[in-house]
């Protein structure tokens, strides 16, 4: 069965500096991966996917992710921040159409200005 | 396109009553529905798979019996609550899967409280 594994709990960055966020995951077939963006009392916002292809992945707000098979990883990078940034940050993956998201327990970025 | 909506967004209810979430795709089929529940400061947990006309996949741990989950139609699935007890306060976030199978769409989120 997959599992994502987020390992940071928080981050906090300087705003205008860069940030990556990290998401390994583990399955024992190609995945999908995803990443969500969830600010307070909301639901989640797709912020990029990779489901084939390049394995660099550009998204919105300038956010972009890598997808290295072999270190099982798939990090979320963006090069400058700003405040409006902060927020929690799921990675998420799938094996198949028919299975639902796994996700990480997420990542509390914060922005200070 | 590939709009979710939950209803209600907010509900407050006494112990012991039954609350009802709808989960509607706006704009395409959704085959396959998903309830995740979300703690504070945690991440989402899956409940439930449903898909159209079938009944419900619970994951392990999740009462059956207590969270009713109906996907009558391609375009609208109900998650309820019954007998709710304050421990059941929790945001529950559905999610659409349509003919693709690729990618999960989800709802803006139900903040349930029980008193």
């Amino acid at each position: 069965a997959q599992s994502v594994t987020q390992l940071d709990s928080q981050v906090p960055v300087f705003e205008e500096a860069p940030v990556e966020l990290r998401c390994n995951y583990s399955s024992s077939v190609s995945v999908y991966l995803f990443w969500y963006v969830q600010y307070p009392n909301q639901g989640l916002q797709l912020l990029l996917k990779y489901l084939s292809g390049s394995t660099l992945v550009k998204g919105i707000n300038g956010f972009e992710a890598e997808f290295n098979k072999s270190q099982t990883s798939f990090h979320l990078r963006k090069p400058s921040v700003h405040i409006s940034d902060t927020a929690e940050y799921f990675c998420a993956v799938s094996e198949s159409g028919n299975t639902p998201l796994v996700f990480g327990k997420g990542t509390r970025l914060s922005v200070i200005a | 396109g590939a709009v979710v909506s939950q209803h209600p967004s907010r509900v407050i209810c006494k112990s012991g009553t039954s609350v009802k979430i709808e989960c509607r795709s706006l704009d395409f089929q959704a085959t396959t529905m998903f309830w995740y529940r979300q703690f504070p400061k945690q991440s989402l947990m899956l409940m439930a798979t449903s898909n159209e006309g079938s009944k419900a996949t619970y994951e392990q741990g999740v009462e059956k019996d207590k969270f009713l989950i109906n996907h009558a139609s391609l375009t609208l699935s109900t998650l309820t609550v019954t007998s709710a007890h304050p421990e059941d306060s929790s945001f529950y976030i559905c999610s659409a899967r349509g003919t693709s199978g690729l990618e999960q769409f989800f709802g803006p989120g139900t903040r349930l409280t029980v008193l």
